[in-house]
Formats: C-alpha cells, sequence, structure tokens
C-alpha cells in the first residue's frame, strides 16, 4: 500500500512564476492537508479537502495560493507569481475518514525554491 | 484556538541515555489526539507516538514513552537507551476528535544524540 506521495520532490522557480505541487493520498484515504514548513519553523496548517470540496481554507494566505482536490487525480496546491518568502517546504497528508480523529500520514515533502 | 508550545528548542543527549522532550497545549476541549512525530534531516514526517486523551494510562511504544498529564494539559516524550538515529527535529501536535480536524504542530525541539 503507497503512502502519500508528493511530486515533485524539488521545485525551483524565479520570482513571478507560478508553482504547482502535487499530493496523492493514500489509498482510500479521502481527506488531504496541506502545510507548510518555513525554514527552522514547525509544521503551519494551510488547507483541508475532500474531493470536490474545500473544506477549511483558514491557513491559506488571502492571494496567489489555491488549492484543489478533483473527483479524478491528485489533489494541487498552486503559487501564482511566486516570491522568495514563498521558498518553503509543503507537505501533504491525509486521512482515511473525518470523524475518527487519528494521526494523519504525511508526504515527503515538496521543496519549493524561489530565486 | 488550540496552541502546543514546545519550550526546548534544542535538547541533547548521550547515546544509550534517556532524554525528556516537554510539550504543553492550551484547548478547551476534552475529547482530543495528541501525537509525537519525527522528522529526521530527509524530512519526512514520521509519527513516533500517539495518546488519546479519554485514555488515563500513558502511551508506549518500545525505548518511546510519554508522560500524558490531562489537568496540566502537559505531554512529555520520553526517550529511553538514546540511539543515534533518534536525532531528528521532534514535533508535538494536537488535534481534536471531531470531523475533518486538523493537526496542530508546535515549534519543534532539536535532538542530537552524542556517541
Amino acid at each position: 500500500n503507497a503512502g502519500v506521495m508528493q511530486n515533485p520532490r524539488h521545485l525551483v522557480r524565479r520570482r513571478g512564476q507560478e508553482a504547482r505541487l502535487r499530493c496523492s493520498p493514500m489509498k482510500g484515504h479521502s481527506h488531504v492537508y496541506w502545510y507548510r514548513q518555513l525554514p527552522e519553523e514547525g509544521l503551519k496548517f494551510m488547507v483541508y479537502l475532500q474531493k470536490e470540496n474545500i473544506i477549511d481554507e483558514s491557513g491559506m494566505p488571502k492571494e496567489r495560493f489555491s488549492a484543489e482536490f478533483p473527483k479524478e487525480g491528485p489533489s494541487i496546491l498552486r503559487i501564482q507569481q511566486v516570491v522568495r518568502g514563498d521558498s518553503a517546504a509543503y507537505f501533504c497528508a491525509s486521512s482515511p475518514r473525518s470523524k475518527i480523529a487519528g494521526e494523519l500520514f504525511f508526504g515527503e515533502g515538496s521543496r519549493l525554491t524561489v530565486l | 484556538a488550540q496552541t502546543v508550545t514546545q519550550s526546548q528548542p534544542e535538547m541533547s543527549v548521550q547515546e544509550a541515555e534517556t532524554v525528556t522532550l516537554s510539550c504543553t497545549y492550551d484547548t478547551s476541549e476534552s475529547d482530543y489526539y495528541l501525537f509525537w512525530y519525527k522528522q529526521p534531516p530527509s524530512r519526512q514526517m514520521i509519527l513516533v507516538i500517539r495518546q488519546e486523551a479519554y485514555k488515563q494510562q500513558n502511551a508506549t511504544e518500545n525505548r518511546f514513552s510519554v508522560n500524558f498529564q490531562k489537568a496540566a494539559k502537559s505531554f512529555s516524550l520520553k526517550i529511553s537507551d538514546s540511539q543515534l538515529g533518534d536525532a531528528a527535529m521532534y514535533f508535538c501536535a494536537y488535534r481534536e476528535e471531531t470531523s475533518g480536524s486538523r493537526l496542530t504542530f508546535g515549534e519543534g525541539t532539536q535532538l542530537t544524540v552524542n556517541p
């Protein structure tokens, strides 16, 4: 049973470009969470999605950031017009269901570097 | 809002010795989960141990155990017989037992194991 898969593992973008990060949850998991980890800091919640629905985006910056989890395919975190401050590791996590809150299963992260 | 505090940015321990990492949290909920995650240099988030708040018995996983003090809102991690492979960043995390709740992380404790 494959774990949470994230790609790309490393992404380099110049200021003003777009970054797209993809996350495929574990098989049977329908809940996806995105977290951001700035250098030397802990993980900060960004957004929680279920298939075709954004449930909680209270941690998302109001501009330039968006997320989706379509009926088919991976969840995507999209950052438009990237700036140097967006450089961070972005982690995706999944869980099998929402009612019983156990641990989240994390991917290996996508490291974004903005030049 | 729930907060998680790790007051020790860095800790060190001699190989084969015991070390305790501290964590406190703030919540008004009675039902929740607490976790310790390990993040080695590979940056993969690895679950170390979990504790359900309704359980009075402290969780144990091999060399890892917790001291859960619900009234004091304290959740420390004890690592016995420390090994070089235990060197990592350790994050304490909290999750409500409600539908779709997020994980809230502390800022982390960097553990060094000295040979």
